[in-house]
């Protein structure tokens, strides 16, 4: 298997656009996390689905952030309109049956809002 | 609620040298505990993990872990540090008897290996 696959790999936007970042689970992962890292606030977890459900936005910091989850392949983080504190590494990890154990991460999006 | 905390934010170190990297964590409920290494520019990668059993953990690359239930602790600990173990180490926590079962990270420990 290919792993957890993240698009793009690094992002550079002005604020104020439109910014969609992608992931593709490992096939038959039924649990996807979207976690974001920065130096003040180290990882922190966003969301997360449980076969294509969002169980838990609390992460979410606000109303600019979105995430859909459409099948078990494929999700979205998407943040409209971006700032520039929004400027992160943002991870997809996902996982079999909910356990922490089994949790593989992908690469990151590294993003940079102008 | 859950809580994890890497005592040092960096840690320099010279090769061949050994080195710790404190985490104590706070949890009301059993918890697996789990060490991740991140390299420059690259995801985190697992290193180890306590589910249950001997509290003494052996990882990839040498690196190995002790829980202490007592004092809430699970230090990293590698005899002999590489060149190629700069990289930055998370602790983490999680509660699979609890509802909502998540992975909650420490803040991070840079080890800077100088030669």
């Amino acid at each position: 298997d290919a792993g957890v696959i993240q698009s793009p790999r690094h992002e550079v936007t002005e604020m104020g656009q439109e910014v969609t970042l992608r992931c593709k689970p490992i096939s038959g992962h039924d649990y996807l996390f979207w976690y974001r890292q920065t130096m003040m606030r180290g990882l922190e977890l966003l969301i997360y689905f449980n076969n294509n459900v969002p169980i838990d936005d609390s992460g979410m910091p606000e109303d600019r952030f979105s995430a859909k989850m459409p099948n078990a392949s494929f999700s979205t983080l998407k943040i409209q309109p971006s700032e520039p504190r929004d400027s992160a590494v943002y991870f997809c990890a996902s996982t079999v049956g909910g356990s922490m154990e089994k949790l593989f991460f992908g690469s990151g999006t590294q993003l940079s809002v102008l | 609620a859950q809580s994890v905390t890497q005592l040092d934010s960096q840690v320099p170190v010279f090769e061949e040298a050994p080195v710790e990297l404190r985490c104590n964590y706070s949890s009301s409920v059993s918890v697996y505990l789990f060490w991740y290494v991140q390299y420059p520019n690259q995801g985190l990668q697992l290193l180890l993990k306590y589910l249950s059993g001997s509290t003494l953990v052996k990882g990839i690359n040498g690196f190995e872990a002790e829980f202490n239930k007592s004092q809430t602790s699970f230090h990293l600990r590698k005899p002999s540090v590489h060149i190629s173990d700069t990289a930055e180490y998370f602790c983490a926590v999680s509660s699979p008897w609890a509802a909502g079962n998540k992975l909650t990270f420490g803040g991070g420990t840079r080890v800077l290996v100088k030669p």
